[in-house]
């Protein structure tokens, strides 16, 4: 089966750092991917892990280490659109992917 | 580009009855798509893989002759709920995945609101 944690909530200022983790217990492992959701919208794709490190896009980054099943989405600068739901997932056998539960962003002025 | 539509956007309906909800990948080709469901303010549930001209493959617990798929061309997946029940409300999101690129790409539709009454 598939098992993956976030922190649910999340909470910090304009211009902060913020880091979100994730674990992950799948049967099958090829990347972890994070994807961004406002409320009431489509997930939209934000980064791809498939080997161990950190992938910058921007002011998002995302590290992966696959020994240790743990993953994370790393935000600079943070903007008061930044304020969603963020989703880790595992990508898994047959290309599937399995969503973890969520963490929501607050971004206070 | 790799833009995905669904149809309707949301739909009340009455117990007992059958909704389609159509998902379309608008400006590429997708062998594969994908439907979730999602709960308020919890995850996307994978529920099935769709695939074109063959059978779609079901996720452990859901029901295919519950939630009928039809992945009818390189563009278009639907699902059917059959027999739909207020436990079937939800928030249903397809998502495709365009035939040219990497496989650990999917893109989202804005998703389908289903109410059942």
């Amino acid at each position: 089966g598939q098992s993956l944690e976030q922190p649910s909530e999340v909470t910090a200022v304009e211009g902060a750092i913020v880091q979100i983790n994730c674990t992950y217990q799948t049967s099958g492992f090829y990347g972890l991917s994070w994807y961004q959701q406002h409320d009431g919208g489509a997930p939209t794709f934000l980064s791809y892990n498939a080997l161990d490190g950190l992938e910058e896009t921007g002011r998002f980054s995302s590290f992966l280490s696959r020994s240790d099943s743990y993953g994370y989405l790393l935000l600079q600068e943070l903007q008061m659109k930044d304020s969603a739901s963020y989703f880790c997932a595992v990508r898994g056998n047959f290309n599937k992917f399995y969503f973890g539960s969520g963490t929501k962003l607050n971004v206070k002025p | 580009g790799a833009v995905v539509s669904q149809h309707p956007s949301w739909v009340i309906c009455k117990s007992g009855t059958s909704v389609k909800i159509e998902c379309r990948s608008l400006d590429f080709q997708a062998t594969t798509m994908f439907w979730y469901r999602q709960f308020p303010k919890q995850s996307l549930m994978l529920m099935a893989t769709s695939n074109e001209g063959s059978k779609a493959t079901y996720e452990q617990g859901v029901e295919k002759d519950k939630f009928l798929i039809n992945h009818a061309s390189l563009t278009l997946s639907t699902l059917t709920v059959t027999s739909a029940h207020p436990e079937d409300s939800s928030f249903y999101i397809c998502s495709a995945r365009p035939n040219r690129v990497p496989s650990y790409e999917q893109y989202f539709g804005p998703g389908t609101r289903l109410t059942v009454t």
